[in-house]
């Protein structure tokens, strides 16, 4: 049963850049949840996605987007990148039917902007 | 909005001894979950025990165990007999009850580095 998959591992941009972050959930869930982790603190949340619309936001700007995908698997957009947006960027999956609805984390995609 | 403290930004502990994590949040819903995740260096972030807020008993999963007080707002993790392998970050969740169309986010604390010494 394969985990919650993410791509790619390392990323490496300039600013003004765009990217692309993808992930795909642990096999029956079908929501996704996005996380910022900055060195040394703890993960902030981006959105979730659940049946292909986004349905909480949390306190991030207009250039960070997202995308879920009929297969459940989700993509993450930054454009006009800035040198603070470099940070672990973690994926988590859920699955709504489940009362508990524990997410369970991606290895994470590591972007540095430069 | 929901907050969460964790007011030991470092541990450490003696292999095979016991040490508690402590974490506090604030807010003012009466159902919610609990949750604590590992993040050893790998920086994979790792489930390691939850809490449903309405359950009065403390979970537990193997050596790890919680120490739940719903009306202090304080849900501590007590790891015993620990193993080198626990050396991680260990971070407490804070999550509110989904809606029918609201998400269900993670609010998560600053994080407590344990070390474990041989």
């Amino acid at each position: 049963d394969a985990g919650v998959t993410q791509s790619p591992t390392h990323l490496i941009k300039t600013r003004g850049q765009q990217v692309t972050l993808r992930c795909s959930p642990k096999s029956g869930h079908d929501t996704v949840s996005w996380y910022q982790q900055a060195l040394g603190q703890g993960p902030q949340f981006i959105f979730q996605y659940y049946e292909e619309e986004e349905r909480q936001r949390g306190n991030f700007p207009d250039r960070f987007s997202g995308h879920q995908f009929p297969n459940y698997s989700s993509e993450l957009n930054v454009n006009a990148l800035l040198l603070g947006d470099s940070a672990l960027y973690l994926c988590a999956s859920s699955r709504v039917a489940l009362r508990t609805d524990t997410q369970y984390f991606g290895p994470g995609t590591r972007l540095t902007v430069l | 909005a929901q907050t969460v403290t964790q007011s030991q930004p470092e541990m450490s502990v003696q292999e095979a001894e016991t040490v508690t994590l402590s974490c506090t949040y604030d807010t003012s819903e009466s159902d919610y979950y609990l949750f604590w995740y590992k993040q050893p260096p790998s920086r994979q972030m790792i489930l390691v025990i939850r809490q449903e807020a309405y359950k009065q008993q403390n979970a537990t999963e193997n050596r790890f165990s919680v120490n739940f007080q719903k009306a202090a707002k304080s849900f501590s993790l007590k790891i015993s007999d620990s193993q080198l392998g626990d050396a991680a970050m260990y971070f407490c969740a804070y999550r509110s009850p989904r809606g029918e169309t609201s998400g269900s986010r993670l609010t998560f604390g600053e994080g407590t580095q344990l070390t474990v010494n041989p």
